[in-house]
């Protein structure tokens, strides 16, 4: 089982939908949750943290629930240029800054 | 202002022939990572070095190595590459440790072996 798991995709909706990408982490000691955007042929850049209350960043929100070890994130409004592939990501607690990636969910936004 | 940055951007080898792949940082931060990317997957990461500290992942193969001369620079040495080891090469830096320390990814390296 993939330490990260993300539904691939693609997810295909129209401008000004409402998308929402779900993820599920394996090992309990995951202290720290991350989206981290990837566009096509390009580097992952962090688009927000995931903190345990829940939090929001203008159109994306984020969301952890550590008894079900699953992660969320919403996107309202879509626009055409959140096309990218979105990417879970957890740390392990404990020693260096190591992130476990999925293998990420692709969004297609189209007018 | 370009943060991290790898070279070459696009790199063909033949099958067996030594390749090195450079990355280098402005950030000045302490832990620097590679990571080997295949399409549609998630990054995996090969190692890392924690200032002048080597770590190697347990599934990482002998015929990846790495050298971090200084702060600023990382590279990647692949041996004797297969026609499996074709793929985005990425290099990250954060500072030292910390809940939410985030990484910075260069651009990558296409690495096609022929």
């Amino acid at each position: 089982r993939k330490e990260v798991e993300q539904d691939p995709g693609p997810f295909n909706v129209p401008e000004g939908a409402t998308v929402a990408f779900n993820c599920t982490y394996s090992n309990s000691a995951s202290q720290s949750f991350f989206w981290y955007r990837q566009d096509c042929r390009k580097e992952p850049k962090l688009l927000m943290s995931v903190y345990s209350s829940g939090n929001e960043d203008g159109r994306f929100t984020a969301q952890l629930n550590r008894a079900s070890q699953y992660i969320s994130l919403l996107i309202r409004d879509s626009k055409l240029s959140d096309s990218a592939t979105y990417l879970c990501v957890v740390k392990i607690s404990g020693g260096y800054n190591k992130l476990i990636f999925g293998a990420g969910t692709r969004l297609a936004v189209h007018p | 202002d370009a943060m991290v940055i790898q070279n070459p951007r696009y790199q063909v080898t033949q099958f067996g022939k030594p390749v090195t792949l450079s990355c280098s940082q402005t950030l000045n931060h302490n832990v620097m990572y590679w990571y080997q990317q295949k399409s549609s997957q998630a990054p995996k990461l090969l190692f890392h070095y924690y200032d002048k500290d080597f770590n190697n992942e347990a599934d990482t193969p002998d015929n990846f190595q790495s050298r971090r001369p200084n702060t600023s620079f990382c590279f990647l040495d692949i041996r004797s590459p297969g026609l499996g080891d074709a793929a985005m090469y990425l290099c990250a830096t954060s500072r030292k440790t910390g809940d939410l320390n985030e990484q910075f990814f260069g651009p990558g390296t296409r690495l096609t072996v022929l």
